[in-house]
């Protein structure tokens, strides 16, 4: 069964670093695109951008360039999604899903990212 | 890119059928074969339930059918249940990118 097992919620404030986790199973995590969406509280989803495993290529929305960065670690099958210097506008749900084709076909439950002073 | 336009919500009886629209232009919608639609019933994650326009994941209920005609894609759900309730989305991928809708409540009354 392909699964998507995202870190657990995060409470920062503005100015810190974070690194949220997504850890794939069931699957020949090298071979298959990793997307990150973002979803705002009571807004709709918005694509992040994808990495692809096998050699780290990225993909990033215009709006998210520079903002974020997507990494990943093949010996242990997992995507990273990072900021450096959080804001509050970035306070959201993050979900990271499988790219099978066109669509995504797997989704992790979410993480959820609180920035607050 | 712009998001795909959707109607903010759509409501029907049990039993009914409901269909939901999806505009975009001849450079994503209607350009390509590749517009999924995504369920995401409340505090979950989202699912597939439609991708490449019309094709239908298994394990998908057969109430859900896509379909296109120029740069609209619609979803429809027949027979709608009470476990139809949530947020649907489309999804666009155009050039190793995806453009989602802005999302459409469905509600069963």
């Amino acid at each position: 069964e392909v699964q998507l097992v995202q870190s657990g919620a995060e409470v920062k404030k503005p100015g810190e670093s974070l690194k949220i986790s997504c850890k794939g199973s069931g699957y020949s995590f090298a071979n298959y695109w990793v997307g990150w969406v973002r979803q705002m509280p009571g807004r709709g989803l918005e694509w992040m951008g994808v990495i692809y495993p096998g050699d780290s290529d990225t993909r990033y929305s215009p709006s998210f360039q520079g903002q974020v960065t997507m990494s990943v670690d093949n010996s242990i099958t997992t995507a990273y999604l990072h900021w450096s210097s959080l804001k509050a506008s970035d306070t959201a749900l993050y979900y990271c899903a499988r790219q099978y084709g066109r669509n995504f076909d797997a989704w992790g439950e979410g993480a959820l990212v609180t920035v607050s002073s | 890119q712009s998001a795909l336009t959707q109607p903010a919500s759509v409501s029907g009886s049990p039993g009914q059928s409901i269909t939901i629209s999806c505009t975009g232009t001849s450079s994503d919608v209607g350009g390509y074969n590749s517009v999924s639609w995504y369920q995401q019933r409340p505090g979950r994650a989202p699912k597939v339930v439609i991708y490449d326009v019309v094709i239908r994941p298994s394990g998908v209920s057969s109430r859900f059918s896509g379909s296109r005609s120029g740069n609209t894609a619609s979803l429809t759900i027949s027979g709608l249940q009470t476990e139809d309730e949530g947020d649907y989305y489309c999804g666009s991928y155009v050039d190793s990118t995806t453009i989602f809708g802005g999302g459409t409540k469905v509600t069963v009354l």
